[in-house]
């Protein structure tokens, strides 16, 4: 049974760019969640999306975007991109009506 | 607003001893708690949860303790091994349907000592 799983594992953007990263959810699973996580700090909720809706938003800007596919895969979309966009990206996913959430490896985001 | 602190930012421990790791959190709106391991370059890794119905729950070698009275969490490790070195952080996660975002605290350094 594969786990959480993303891609790509690393990515260098220039400042002003956009990237996409994706992420394919645990089997059984159809909730995403996407975090980013700065060094030394603990994750920070982005969005989480269900049905291919995005259900709840935390405290980023527009420039942070998503998409959840009918096979319930899941993109994130980061516009013009900012120094402070640096992070590990980490997507979350969980099965309908679970508690538990379980996160892929992550995909490591450098801006230059 | 809500939010999860950490006491101890690093701690050591000698193998084979146990391990107590403690979070203070602040919401207490929030309905279930997580705790995950973070190795290097990896995401962080399911180890235990508890809801706030409970006050204990155990799993293998490692036991959760939640005190809503103080808002306080923590995470014993029993007979602690090498691989258990890594950050640690505790997770809430706020009340209701559909409120599924997970508030973590900046972690604890677990290092075990051989």
């Amino acid at each position: 049974d594969a786990g959480v799983t993303q891609s790509p594992t690393h990515l260098i953007k220039t400042r002003g760019q956009q990237v996409t990263l994706r992420c394919s959810p645990k089997s059984g699973h159809d909730t995403v969640s996407w975090y980013q996580q700065a060094l030394g700090q603990g994750p920070q909720f982005i969005f989480q999306y269900y049905e291919e809706e995005e259900r709840q938003r935390g405290n980023f800007p527009d420039r942070f975007s998503g998409h959840q596919f009918p096979n319930y895969s899941s993109e994130l979309n980061v516009n013009a991109l900012l120094l402070g966009d640096s992070a590990l990206y980490l997507c979350a996913t969980r099965r309908g009506g679970g508690y538990e959430q379980y996160f892929g490896p992550g995909t490591r985001l450098t801006v230059t | 607003g809500e939010s999860v602190g950490l006491h101890l930012p690093t701690l050591s421990v000698q193998e084979g001893d146990n391990s107590i790791i403690n979070c203070a959190y602040s919401n207490s709106a929030s309905d279930y708690f997580i705790w995950y391991k973070q190795e290097s370059g990896k995401g962080p890794q399911f180890i235990i949860d508890i809801r706030s119905n409970m006050d204990k729950r155990q799993g293998q070698r490692v036991t959760v303790l939640l005190n809503k009275t103080v808002k306080h969490l923590s995470l014993q490790i029993a007979a602690t091994q090498p691989g258990d070195s890594a950050v640690y952080f505790c997770a809430e996660k706020g009340r209701g349907f559909g409120n599924e975002k997970l508030t973590f605290g900046t972690g604890t350094r677990l290092t075990i000592i051989p």
